[in-house]
């Protein structure tokens, strides 16, 4: 089972929009909507930003939404801020034995 | 409010087994799954496997088939992961993730994270 492919960097000026990709498989991403984003900050344990696609989680901000296309989940952030420069994951439940597959990861820098 | 928390860092030699603890609180221990995950210095996230607190059945990936061997102990709903024939590759962060109520399957993405426990692999 390979890992889910993600662009390696998004970079984005404050107040402006990013949107990152997630490309997997029928098997994965294309077959449920059983898809998670995770913020990751140096040092820190990945923190749940979306679930099931398009979900926020209670505490979330709402300039973080989710959508999905075929085999290619996509995560948006709006209003960029300087809080929001981490590595992001995407995340999917597969069918294949590896139960769970993660995303390559994606660093976003705010310029 | 939910928390897992993880043992402390190690340091092992290579060939040694290491087993890491992950402590659960804020939720009824035995209603959702554990994931175990880990990461590489300065690389992405890795799928190790999955435990059901409740009965105590798991699910490993190929990866580390033979190598790798969860477990838990409702009495303090605390779960283990012991990993054993350790080399310099295995140095990474290892979390323990719940999978997350949100899903209707047992085996989705997490949602609540360890703080991760650093294993170190040197001679």
């Amino acid at each position: 089972q390979s890992a889910l492919t993600q662009p390696a960097s998004v970079s984005g000026s404050p107040g402006q929009s990013i949107t990152i990709s997630c490309t997997g498989t029928s098997s994965d991403v294309g077959g449920y909507n059983y898809v998670s984003w995770y913020q990751q900050h140096p040092g820190k344990a990945p923190k749940l930003m979306i679930y099931e696609v398009s979900n926020r989680p209670s505490g979330v901000s709402n300039r973080f939404s989710g959508s999905k296309s075929g085999n290619t989940a996509s995560l948006t952030i709006s209003g960029l801020q300087a809080e929001d420069e981490a590595d992001y994951y995407c995340s999917s439940y597969t069918s294949s034995s590896t139960l769970l597959v993660f995303g390559t990861g994606t660093k976003v820098t705010v310029l | 409010q939910v928390q897992l928390v993880q043992s402390g860092a190690e340091v092992k030699k290579p060939g040694a087994s290491v087993k890491v603890s992950c402590k659960a609180s804020g939720y009824t221990f035995t209603s959702y799954y554990m994931h175990w995950v880990r990461q590489a210095p300065g690389q992405g996230l890795e799928w190790m496997g999955i435990i059901n607190p409740s009965g105590g059945s798991t699910s490993y990936a190929q990866k580390f088939q033979g190598r790798v061997t969860m477990t838990r102990d409702t009495s303090t709903s605390t779960v283990y992961m012991e990993l054993s024939s350790l080399r310099s590759e295995d140095t990474a962060v290892y979390y323990c993730a719940r999978v997350s109520p949100h899903y209707d399957i047992l085996t989705g993405p997490p949602d609540y994270w360890g703080q991760g426990t650093l294993v170190t692999v040197s001679s």
